[in-house]
C-alpha cells in the first residue's frame, strides 16, 4: 500500500539530547514537509523540501536540522538548541509539477522531552 | 511570509446546526485547499478551490472561494458528531514554491 510513514508514534527524550524523527514516503512525491502541532497553534511549518539534496527552511526552524539523501525519506532532527520541544510532529509529501495537489501526512510523532 | 488567518479557533454548536469556518490571506491565493484532522488523527485533504468564485459542495459541506482569492470559507450544514475535528485551510507560497501554510484551525465540537 502507498502511503506515508512516520515513527515511533510516542518518544520520550530527555533534556539535551538530540533526537531523530523518522519519514517515510513511497508515494514517488518530490515534496516533503515537517509541522509542528501545537494545542492552539495550528500546523506551523519547520522545514520543507522540493528535491533531493535541497530543503527551506520554514517558519520555526531554529533548533531543527533536516537531510534529504534520498526521495523516499526526510528525517527530522530535534537538537538540543531547540527550547520547547515537546510537540506533536507531523511529516507530510505531495507532487510537484504542479502547486495544485493535496498533501498526505504520516500519523504522527508526540515527542515528550522531560 | 505568507499568512493565511482561520476564524473561529473554537466552535461548539449543538448538533444539527450550522457551522462555518473562515479563511483570509494576506496575498492572493493561487489556490487554497482544506483539511479535516479528526481528534488524535492527522490532517485529512478535503477540497481544493483554484478559480475566482469557486463553490464546491460535498454532501453537506460546502466551501467558497472568494472572487479576490483572498478568502475562502467552509460551511457545514446540520452538523452532526462525525463532523468533530479541526478545519484547516491551507495555502501555496509564492510563485515556484512548492511551500504550504496552515491556518491555525477551527476546532468543531458539536453537542449531541
Amino acid at each position: 500500500d502507498g502511503g506515508i510513514t512516520q515513527s515511533p508514534k510516542y518518544l520520550f527524550r530527555k533534556e539535551g539530547q538530540n533526537v531523530t524523527l523518522s519519514c517515510e514516503q513511497n508515494l514517488n512525491h518530490d515534496a516533503m514537509y515537517w509541522y509542528r502541532q501545537d494545542p492552539g497553534q495550528g500546523l506551523r511549518l519547520i522545514y520543507y523540501s522540493q528535491i533531493v539534496n535541497d530543503f527551506q527552511k520554514g517558519d520555526i526552524a531554529e533548533g531543527y536540522s533536516v537531510s534529504r539523501e534520498k526521495k523516499e525519506s526526510f528525517p527530522l532532527t530535534v537538537t538540543s538548541a531547540q527550547k520547547n520541544p515537546t510537540a506533536f510532529y507531523l511529516c507530510a509529501s505531495k507532487r510537484t509539477g504542479t502547486e495544485n495537489t493535496e498533501a498526505f501526512f504520516g500519523q504522527g510523532t508526540r515527542l515528550t522531552v522531560v | 511570509g505568507q499568512q493565511v488567518m482561520q476564524i473561529p479557533q473554537y466552535q461548539h454548536v449543538q448538533e444539527g446546526e450550522d457551522f462555518t469556518t473562515y479563511c483570509n490571506s494576506s496575498t492572493t491565493l493561487s489556490n487554497i485547499q482544506w483539511y479535516k484532522q479528526r481528534p488524535g488523527g492527522h490532517p485529512v485533504f478535503l477540497i481544493q478551490l483554484v478559480k475566482s468564485g469557486e463553490v464546491k459542495k460535498q454532501k453537506r459541506l460546502t466551501f467558497q472561494f472568494g472572487e479576490a482569492k483572498k478568502n475562502s470559507s467552509l460551511h457545514i450544514t446540520a452538523t452532526q458528531t462525525t463532523d468533530v475535528g479541526t478545519y484547516f485551510c491551507a495555502g501555496p507560497g509564492g510563485a515556484g514554491s512548492y511551500q504550504l501554510t496552515f491556518g491555525k484551525g477551527t476546532k468543531l465540537s458539536v453537542i449531541p
